[in-house]
């Protein structure tokens, strides 16, 4: 079973600075990875998603992020963050297999942008 | 624009009734998913449905049942409300295959008196 560790409840950074939040995953092979962001009152949007291919990836909202097989580890990164971040944010892992298209939520990383 | 819909933002309910959550999505997805999101814990898969009248047992199923009549709607069934289920109930689709983006709706809280 595939399982997601976010070590970091709660980040406090300053506006113009940058970001990285930390996701490690468990799963026995190549896994589908994702990151969503919760804004307050709001569903859940996602950001950007791996599942092959170049290890470093693209998403919206000018956030990126990096596949390293050897760290188990898909963090979050954005050069310079905005108010409009203040969000909290889902790091997810997928196993592949038709009727297996269940993912497996990380507990959440709050972040908070001070001015 | 893709759309998922849960009938009530808010609900409030006493222990021991009956509970109906009702999802709706507008994109034809094969897949549907149920979850509770409480603090600390994240999201937790309650059921999943990837077709019409299949259903599959999440993390934490225990208490709830599910309905998939129609392929866009997907239903969660609290048959006898506890104080310990008030939470976020999620509900979510996406076509089939592990590595298709979720949507998500707003999401429905639930609180049980």
């Amino acid at each position: 079973a595939q399982s997601v560790t976010q070590p970091d409840i709660h980040i406090t950074v300053s506006e113009g600075a940058s970001l990285e939040l930390r996701c490690n995953y468990s799963y026995g092979a190549t896994p589908y990875l994702f990151w969503y962001v919760q804004s307050p009152g709001q569903g859940l949007q996602l950001l950007l998603k791996y599942f092959s291919g170049d290890t470093l990836v693209q998403g919206i909202k000018g956030f990126e992020a990096e596949f390293k097989r050897s760290q188990s580890s898909f963090n979050l990164r954005k050069p310079s963050v905005h108010w409009s971040d203040a969000a909290e944010y889902f790091c997810a892992v997928g196993a592949q297999g038709f009727g297996n298209e269940k993912l497996t939520f990380g507990t959440g990383t709050r972040l908070t942008i001070i001015p | 624009d893709v759309k998922v819909t849960q009938s009530s933002r808010y609900l409030v309910k006493r222990t021991g009734e009956k509970v109906f959550l009702e999802c709706v999505q507008d994109m034809d997805h094969e897949n549907m998913f149920w979850y509770r999101q409480d603090p600390g814990l994240g999201l937790r898969l309650i059921y999943f449905s990837y077709d019409v009248k299949m259903k599959e047992k999440g993390d934490i199923p225990e208490g709830y049942s599910v309905s998939r009549e129609k392929k866009e709607r997907f239903s969660l069934i609290l048959e006898s409300a506890s104080t310990n289920q008030t939470s976020m109930y999620l509900c979510a689709s996406s076509q089939g295959g592990s590595y298709n983006e979720q949507f998500f709706g707003p999401g429905t809280r639930l609180t049980v008196l």
